[in-house]
């Protein structure tokens, strides 16, 4: 069985803060490397995706993967009360499109 | 982004019922869809993997007799939760992988089901 790990938190920051997810994954034939946002009730919403070892950043968001220590983070900056949610690591299954997701970090950002 | 849509957004119903919901998506042509389970405070579970005109592949442990998928056109898969238990209770999401070769998957809303 292939597994996503992560801190299962609660994550506190205050706002304006760096928050810092982490994310192990045992497939090392996987390729592609998400992470989402899920509020409660809600479905998961795609912020990141990543392929290739290094750092891609998008806005307040940096995702970073390192293959050879099968790891992947996502770094929030400037966090907000609204990024306050569960966030979910997703690693592509058997070099397929199918998604293996961590049980996800609960993040909460405090006034 | 592209859109899913997913209906019923919830249901209730009878043990031993039969509840079909749809997936579709909306502006885009999906060859593969994927149906997920998310228990509560658990991660989502790959229940199935969707694709137009043949049959679904079933992950282990999942009766394909009991979930019974159909992805009739390249917008469209239908699960349905066969004679229903309090077991099935759970939130359903269905998501679709883009017929183009975007590397993205677009989830639907989920469906919270609720089995008396």
């Amino acid at each position: 069985q292939k597994e996503v790990e992560q801190n299962s938190g609660p994550l506190s920051v205050p706002e304006g803060a760096i928050a810092s997810l982490n994310c192990t994954y045992s497939d090392r034939g996987s390729q592609s490397f998400f992470w989402y946002r899920q509020y409660s009730g809600k479905s998961p919403e795609l912020i990141m995706s990543i392929y290739s070892n290094g750092d891609k950043e998008d806005g307040r968001f940096t995702a970073q993967l390192n293959k050879a220590s099968q790891y992947v983070s996502l770094l929030i900056r400037d966090s907000q009360p609204s990024d306050s949610a569960t966030y979910l690591c997703a690693v592509n299954r058997d070099s397929g499109y199918a998604l293996n997701f961590g049980k996800g970090t609960s993040l909460l950002v405090t006034p | 982004g592209a859109v899913v849509s997913q209906h019923p957004s919830r249901v209730i119903c009878k043990s031993g019922t039969s509840v079909k919901i749809e997936c579709r998506s909306l502006d885009f042509q999906a060859t593969t869809m994927f149906w997920y389970r998310q228990f509560p405070k658990q991660s989502l579970m790959l229940m199935a993997t969707s694709n137009e005109g043949s049959k679904a592949t079933y992950e282990q442990g999942v009766e394909k007799d009991k979930f019974l998928i159909n992805h009739a056109s390249l917008t469209l898969s239908t699960l349905t939760v066969t004679s229903a238990h309090p077991e099935d209770s759970s939130f359903y999401i269905c998501s679709a992988w883009e017929a183009s070769g975007a590397d993205t998957q677009y989830f639907g809303p989920g469906t919270r089901l609720t089995v008396l």
